[in-house]
């Protein structure tokens, strides 16, 4: 079945640290997007690549980066510069260029000890 | 003021009614918009999307969409249990999608 796959769906992490969330998707979609999801705030952007080896910075990109070298993946890298990581990350996929139907991942959960 | 605006909720209803749920949104310039629904602890799953203005009805949601006042609706008929869950509207256009909050669910027996 085609799909987003997010790994891991829980992490933890200690202040510092950098952690990587990997986001791998076997739709042939093109654009692939990361969100962030916090109560009371809905789903806020913090990157998007419409094709490989591009991307773009969203609403909230500071203290994250992302790579797109391969069509199929689109890791997310919380780095020790974002002041408050502990959120649930949400990778997804354009379905349609035109209507930016997108298709979510089931998240990865990031707890920041 | 917040490109898409949702009131959060939670809204309770006992099973059988209808549910209306509703977002306005500040920028005209769009033509895209769609609901989509959340269980807990689990991402997002598109329900509807609309272009422009108008309805558009699936099983037992009609999603409606007045460009005139900015509003977007999202009606449930005959709500189940498992309708509870947290509905988030959208509106689409140029290289993303702006969300609102999110309004809570829950459907009672």
């Amino acid at each position: 079945d085609g799909g987003i796959t997010q790994s891991p769906k829980y992490l933890f992490r200690k202040e510092g640290q950098n952690v990587t969330l990997s986001c791998e998707q076997n739709l042939n979609h093109d654009a692939m997007y990361w969100y962030r999801q916090d109560p009371g705030q809905g789903l806020r952007l913090i990157y998007y690549s419409q094709i490989v080896n591009d991307f773009q910075k969203g609403d909230i990109a500071e203290g994250y980066s992302v790579s797109r070298e391969k069509k199929e993946s689109f890791p997310l890298t919380v780095t020790s510069a974002q002041k408050n990581p502990t959120a649930f990350y949400l990778c997804a996929s354009n379905r349609d260029s035109g209507a930016n139907v997108l298709t979510f991942g089931a998240g990865s959960r990031l707890t920041v000890l | 003021q917040k490109e898409v605006e949702q009131d959060p909720g939670p809204l309770s209803v006992p099973e059988g009614a209808i549910v209306s749920l509703n977002c306005t949104y500040s920028n005209s310039a769009f033509q895209y918009f769609m609901w989509y629904r959340q269980y807990s602890r689990k991402g997002p799953e598109l329900l509807m999307y609309t272009y422009s203005s108008g309805n558009k009805e699936d099983g037992r949601f009609t999603a409606q969409v007045d460009k005139s006042s900015k509003y977007i609706s999202l009606f449930i008929r005959d709500s189940q249990p498992s309708d509870s869950a947290t509905y988030l509207c959208a509106r689409g256009g140029g290289n993303k999608l702006t969300f609102g909050t999110g309004t809570q669910l829950k459907v009672e027996l």
